[in-house]
């Protein structure tokens, strides 16, 4: 089955710019979406159609893709960013939905 | 705004079935073309897409799940609700509703609260 792969970790000291990446073969072909999620809540949207983002969400923000690669940036990175981070997509027929495995920010 | 609710028992026994459901408010669920999806995560892991419906009844499983899920839709009562069979311990997790999974072409917006659900005799 098709899989997207997120790296389990990434840390950042305040000010710092953070990038989580997702690889996938049919990223060339599907849209990506990115979500926030923090201790006992449910994911918020961050980042759709591979760098578009949502109102609400703070410019630091943004989503970039290349080849079979997205990736989330965070500049300024602030403490308020400390989450989970999941990338998802569809494989390449769009019949089902896909998660990344989830990157934990740390904000040192 | 949109808002999405679960509900459902948060506890099943083994090798019985788990049904949710999941309550929209602040628009029809059969107004525009939307799919409604269900994703769960257990605890200290990652999200897992189920599957999506469609307000037409069409529907999309996840592979791994396919034999087990049933999605359906009631807009009468602006609900979508999820059957997952023959549970195991495995099964225990956070269960979210969620708006979109439309098969790339548009995001999970708004999600509910989730619920647990814990598989246990």
């Amino acid at each position: 089955s098709y899989e997207l792969t997120q790296p389990p970790s990434v840390s950042v000291s305040p000010g710092q710019t953070a990038r989580i990446t997702c690889s996938g073969d049919a990223l060339p072909k599907q849209y990506a979406y990115w979500y926030q999620q923090k201790p006992g809540q449910a994911p918020v949207l961050v980042i759709y159609k591979d760098s578009e983002r949502p109102s609400g969400i703070p410019e630091r923000f943004s989503g970039s893709s290349s080849g079979t690669t997205v990736t989330l940036t965070i500049s300024g990175v602030q403490a308020e960013d400390e989450a989970d981070y999941y990338c998802q997509s569809a494989d390449s027929s769009g019949t089902y939905e896909v998660f990344g495995g989830g990157t934990k920010l740390t904000v040192l | 705004q949109v808002q999405l609710q679960e509900s459902g028992p948060g506890l099943v026994k083994p090798s019985q079935t788990l049904s949710l459901t999941c309550t929209v408010s602040g628009g029809s669920i059969s107004s525009g073309s939307y799919y409604w999806s269900w994703i769960r995560q257990p605890a200290g892991k990652g999200l897992e897409w189920i599957g999506r419906i469609y307000t037409s009844g069409s529907t999309n499983y996840n592979p791994s799940l396919k034999s087990r899920v049933t999605i359906s839709v009631d807009t009468s009562k602006n609900q979508f609700s999820l059957k997952l069979s023959s549970v195991t311990a495995a099964d225990t997790a956070v269960y979210y509703c969620a708006r979109g999974g439309c098969g790339g072409d548009c995001p999970l917006d708004y999600w509910g609260q989730g619920t647990l659900v814990t598989v246990s005799s």
